[in-house]
C-alpha cells in the first residue's frame, strides 16, 4: 500500500531564516505530487504541484519555491522565511484512487 | 480557472440528526467531487468522493449527490455521533481524481452529544 512522510512534523524559525521540508511517497510510481499551505482555522491554499521528475507548476507567486529530483521526493523551500509563511503545510499525491495527504508539519515563523 | 463554494461554514447538529453540506462549482468540465474530513491537528481524510457518471453514492452514514445540471453537490451523514465533528473540505477537480483540486473553504460541524 502507499504511504506519504513529511518531516519535520513541526518546525520553528526566525524571519529571514532558510526553509526546507521533504515529502518522500512510497508504493506507488510516477505519482502527482502537491503541495498546500493551511493557515490556522482556514482552508487547504494549492502552492505548487508535480506531475513529474523536474516538472513543477506553482499556483500562488511567493517567496517558496518546489522541486523534485527524484520520483517520489517532493521538497518546499524558501530562501528567507516571512512571518506570513507559518502554517501547516501538507503535500499530498494522488492517483486513481483520489488524492491523500501527508502527516503535515507545522511551521512557526517568529 | 475553477472556483468552489461551500455552504455552511459552521453546523451545529445534536447527535442522531442528520447533517448536509452543500457545494457548487463554476467550472461545467468538472468531473470529480471528493470529500475529505478533517479533526483537528490533523491531516485531510479521504471519506467519500463521486465521479460526474454518477448522480448518488453511499457508504454506510455517509452520503454524496452530484447535480451537474446546478452544478452542485452536497455531503449527507445521518445519525450522527460526536465523532464526525470535524472539519468537512469538498473539492472539485476537471482532470478526474489524478489531477489537482479546488476546495471549497470547509464547514465546522459539531455534533451535540
Amino acid at each position: 500500500s502507499q504511504t506519504i512522510h513529511q518531516w519535520p512534523a513541526t518546525l520553528v524559525q526566525p524571519v529571514g531564516s532558510p526553509l526546507s521540508l521533504e515529502c518522500t511517497v512510497e508504493g506507488t510510481s510516477n505519482p502527482n505530487l502537491y503541495w498546500y499551505r493551511q493557515a490556522a482555522g482556514r482552508g487547504l491554499q494549492l502552492l505548487f504541484y508535480s506531475v513529474g521528475i523536474g516538472q513543477i507548476s506553482s499556483e500562488v507567486p511567493q517567496n517558496l519555491s518546489a522541486s523534485r529530483p527524484q520520483d517520489r521526493q517532493f521538497i518546499l523551500s524558501s530562501k528567507k522565511l516571512l512571518l506570513s509563511d507559518s502554517g501547516f503545510y501538507l503535500c499530498a499525491w494522488s492517483g486513481d484512487g483520489g488524492q491523500f495527504f501527508g502527516p503535515g508539519t507545522r511551521l512557526t515563523v517568529l | 480557472g475553477e472556483n468552489v463554494e461551500q455552504h455552511p461554514s459552521t453546523l451545529s447538529v445534536q447527535e442522531g440528526d442528520s447533517a448536509v453540506i452543500k457545494c457548487t462549482y463554476s467550472d461545467s468540465a468538472s468531473n470529480y467531487f471528493p470529500w475529505y474530513k478533517q479533526e483537528l491537528g490533523k491531516r485531510p481524510q479521504l471519506i467519500i468522493d463521486i465521479r460526474s457518471n454518477v448522480g448518488e453514492k453511499k457508504d454506510q452514514r455517509i452520503a454524496v449527490t452530484l447535480n451537474k445540471t446546478a452544478k452542485h453537490f452536497s455531503l449527507h451523514i445521518t445519525e450522527t455521533q460526536p465523532e464526525d465533528s470535524a472539519v468537512y473540505f469538498c473539492a472539485a477537480s476537471s482532470g478526474g481524481s489524478n489531477y489537482k483540486l479546488t476546495f471549497g473553504k470547509g464547514t465546522l460541524l459539531t455534533v451535540n452529544p
